[in-house]
């Protein structure tokens, strides 16, 4: 079954402290993102990746990191987490656009994120 | 200003009315008009996606887009208590990648 998976669902942790959001793709997409979710703004691009050790900032990159060492693995970094921070992250995959082409994009299940 | 527009709702209807979404846009270089349907606390799963102007049916969906008023729309027909969801307008522009920039949502609430 095709599927972006994310990890963990649900995430409460301290201002400060470093953490990791793992997302996998299984269906050999090149292109990769981030996505934040908050009320009234929608979904926001943090950063992508257009293919292995590619990657770039979205609209709003400011306090995460990304990381894109094999296909399939996209893992979002926030090293010091803030309040701010608090939102409902998606990540998603997508085979690379060309004019005319598929730009279906898969997205996981989401990680509700709080920091407190 | 949003670079696409889309008003929150909530839009109730009953079973079986028809469904009108829309969303305005502001960015001429759109090329590609997606609607995703998001439950809650679930991921955003496509539902119509439209290269272009023109029109898409789909079953019960139908996707509109007028470039020329950079306006576009998603009617669902027979419309049913699952359909309760938010639907998300998003749209892009194939040479600046793969990048979707969002509507804020439609929650929509089909009562039986």
């Amino acid at each position: 079954e095709a599927q972006v998976t994310q990890n963990p669902r649900y995430l409460i942790t301290v201002t400060g402290k470093k953490l990791t959001v793992t997302c996998s793709q299984n269906m050999n997409h090149e292109y990769m993102s981030w996505y934040r979710q908050d009320p009234g703004l929608g979904l926001r691009q943090i950063y992508y990746s257009m293919n292995v050790e590619v990657t770039d900032k979205g609209d709003v990159p400011e306090g995460y990191k990304v990381s894109r060492k094999e296909k399939r693995n996209f893992p979002l970094i926030l090293e010091s987490p803030s309040p701010n921070q608090t939102s409902l992250y998606f990540c998603a995959s997508s085979l690379l656009t060309k004019q005319g082409g598929d730009t279906e994009a898969f997205f996981g299940q989401g990680t509700r994120l709080t920091v407190v | 200003q949003k670079e696409v527009e889309q008003d929150p709702g909530p839009l109730s209807v009953p079973e079986g009315a028809i469904v009108s979404l829309n969303c305005t846009y502001s960015n001429s270089a759109f090329q590609y008009f997606m609607w995703y349907r998001q439950y809650s606390r679930k991921g955003p799963e496509l539902l119509m996606y439209t290269y272009s102007s023109g029109n898409k049916e789909d079953g019960r969906f139908t996707a509109q887009v007028d470039k020329s008023s950079k306006y576009i729309s998603l009617f669902i027909r027979d419309s049913q208590p699952s359909d309760s969801a938010t639907y998300l307008c998003a749209m892009s522009d194939w040479a600046a990648g793969n990048k979707l920039t969002f509507g804020g949502g439609t929650r929509v609430l089909v009562k039986p």
